[in-house]
Order: C-alpha cells, then sequence, then structure tokens
C-alpha cells in the first residue's frame, strides 16, 4: 500500500507543446504530494507540490492537477522548453510516517526543439 | 541561503569494504533524510534523522546505519560493501511545512568494485 505508480516512462514533446505525467498511489493516507525534477548527475529539485484539500496547483508554466477520489495526480507543463528536459518523479507521504518520501519511477522528458 | 553539500561526491570501494558519507543540510534545517537511487530501484528512502534521532527507517539491511550530530550535520555508513550497493546517495534537507518539504542535495556517486 506505499506504491506511487508513474506514467509514462518516457516522453517526448514539441516546443510550445504540453507534457502530461500522471502519478496513482494506493495509500489514502498519504497527504502530501509533491514533484521533483531531476537533471542528470544532479539531485532532484523540488518543483511543486500539493495537498489533497486542493483539486490544482499553478506555479508558473507548472500545474499539479490533484483527483482524491480517483487517488490520482498529474502534472502539467505548459509551453514546454528544451530545458524542461530531464527526469521528473512524483512523490507522496503521509504524516504518520514523518516526512518520508515514496518515489514514482520517474518520467524522462524531451523536448525537442 | 547556502543548497545541501555532501561530500565526497565520488567514491570508489571495492568489496567487504566500509564507507562513510557525509551531509550537511541547509542551514537551519534540523531534518536530514537519506535516500539510495539505482537505475532499477529508483529512489528508495533510507533513513531520517531529526534533532540527532532517527525518527524513520527504510528497508535496508542493518548494514546501512546512520547518525546526526548537535549541528544538523548527517553521516551514513554502508560496512561490508555489496557490489549491489553501487548507487547515487542522496541527502535531503527539511524545510518548512513541518518538516514536508524535501531539498537534495547533489548526491554522492558510490562505485563497489
Amino acid at each position: 500500500q506505499q506504491q506511487v505508480k508513474q506514467s509514462p516512462q518516457s516522453l517526448i514533446v514539441q516546443k510550445g507543446g504540453i507534457s502530461i505525467i500522471n502519478c496513482a498511489y494506493e495509500n489514502t493516507a498519504f497527504d502530501y504530494f509533491p514533484w521533483y525534477q531531476q537533471f542528470p548527475g544532479k539531485g532532484p529539485a523540488l518543483l511543486i507540490a500539493i495537498r489533497p484539500d486542493v483539486s490544482e496547483k499553478k506555479e508558473g508554466r507548472f500545474t499539479i492537477s490533484f483527483n482524491k477520489s480517483a487517488k490520482q495526480f498529474s502534472l502539467h507543463i505548459m509551453d514546454s522548453q528544451p530545458g524542461d528536459s530531464a527526469t521528473y518523479f512524483c512523490a507522496a507521504s503521509r504524516e504518520t510516517s514523518g516526512s518520508r518520501l515514496t518515489f514514482g519511477e520517474g518520467t524522462q522528458l524531451t523536448v525537442n526543439p | 541561503k547556502a543548497g545541501v553539500t555532501q561530500t565526497p561526491r565520488y567514491l570508489i570501494k571495492t568489496r567487504g569494504q566500509q564507507v562513510t558519507l557525509s551531509c550537511s543540510p541547509i542551514s537551519g534545517h534540523r531534518s536530514v533524510s537519506w535516500y539510495q537511487q539505482t537505475p532499477g530501484q529508483g529512489l528508495q528512502f533510507l533513513f531520517e534523522y531529526f534533532s540527532e534521532t532517527q525518527r524513520n527507517k527504510g528497508n535496508f539491511p542493518g548494514r546501512f546505519s546512520g547518525r546526526q550530530f548537535s549541528n544538523s550535520r548527517s553521516e551514513m555508513n554502508v560496512s561490508t560493501l555489496e557490489l549491489g550497493d553501487s548507487a547515487l546517495y542522496l541527502c535531503a534537507s527539511g524545510g518548512t511545512s513541518g518538516g514536508r518539504e524535501k531539498f537534495f542535495g547533489p548526491g554522492t556517486r558510490l562505485t563497489v568494485l
């Protein structure tokens, strides 16, 4: 019940397009859902996060959509740029387990110029 | 503010040896978590320390241990290294929002020969 499943494994988008990455979780006790961006040779960087009392959160070109009943959440990257090419990870945590993050498998995004 | 620093950045060891990795969190942060990242298993939680106390532990063998000092710096130790321990070891510093936000360092790339 601790799993977070992420799809697709890889994604290719044209510059200016919308990138969409999806995650699904099983444990309804999860109450914090962050997204991380990782470039080669770097550690993951926190992009944006959401809590289940909100259905959508937007920060610049990045938007999280959250569907509590379906136990799914997704990351939308609007106007995708070549500089967005990276690996994206969704994650989840629950307060009763401290701040331990359970990560999805990752999505390798390539934005073609 | 300086980010999370990890030393060393790269390490090569042979099977059977032991290794100690170091992490300095963001100034003012009291929570330090460790994660192992491999191509096959993805990002997996090792343990978390808060104010020198381990408050959460992942499913790793006892060869993996850690500690946190009074200045919040943390060390992670792996004894009797195995080939499968080759990975990127990431340290994450806890931020605001009750420590739910995690900020990762660049990682230590450990290669076991």
